[in-house]
């Protein structure tokens, strides 16, 4: 069973702090990393994916991944109270699966 | 930003109808999938469609299930017989190209599907 695991929270952050969000994965032949942010009853909105070792950056979001450790995280700096959402990781495996497999998500609460 | 359109945003129906949810990918994305998310789980994958055909289709999309692309816009899911357990949000998504890293998924609003 290809499992994706995240904590789920809450992580409750000040206003203007980083956050740090976790997922493991264990197929450890996943190729593809990808964090989603949900707001409450709308759909996964695609914040960021990454492929390759190391960060990747992108505004105030940076992804990191260690497949050795098969653990992907995403940072965000000075955060906001609309950053306040549950953020979903998903992995896509290998083998031509077009499946993304999807962690539970970590509810991120951002306080003024 | 080209967007994914899902139509209705809420279907109410009694056990046993059939229902069909209605999705149009963006424009010039080639692959098509349709996700759920019961209420409080995680998002789940249900099947991907490709060139007119099912590309991959989990446990979860047995016989009571069908997709279909009717005309160049439209992906629909079918879900016949519906049970309570089918109660969820459905999300349809598009991408560009198959099983390349820079192919993300991009998500439609969602119906929400309440079988009574």
């Amino acid at each position: 069973q290809k499992e994706v695991e995240q904590n789920s929270g809450p992580l409750s952050v000040p206003e203007g702090a980083i956050a740090s969000l976790n997922c493991t994965y264990s197929d450890r032949g996943s190729q593809s990393f990808f964090w989603y942010r949900q707001y409450s009853g709308k759909s996964p909105e695609l914040i960021m994916f990454i492929y390759s070792n190391g960060d990747k950056e992108d505004g105030r979001f940076t992804a990191q991944l260690n497949k050795a450790s098969q653990y992907v995280s995403l940072l965000i700096r000075d955060s906001q109270p609309s950053d306040s959402a549950t953020y979903l990781c998903a992995v896509r495996n290998q083998g031509g699966s077009e499946k993304l497999v999807f962690g539970k998500g970590t509810k991120l609460t951002v306080n003024p | 930003e080209p967007e994914v359109t899902q139509t209705p945003s809420h279907q109410v129906t009694q056990m046993g109808q059939e229902v069909i949810l209605h999705c149009v990918p963006i424009s010039n994305h080639l692959y098509f999938y349709w996700y759920r998310q019961i209420l409080g789980q995680k998002v789940e994958f249900l099947v991907s469609f490709y060139n007119n055909e099912i590309s991959e289709k989990s446990e979860i999309f047995d016989d009571q299930f069908s997709v279909e692309r009717p005309d160049g816009s439209n992906f629909t899911l079918k879900i016949r017989s519906t049970k309570l357990e089918d109660s969820a949000m459905y999300f349809c998504a598009s991408s560009v190209i198959r099983g390349r890293d820079n192919s993300p998924l991009h998500f439609g609003n969602g119906t929400r599907l309440t079988v009574t």
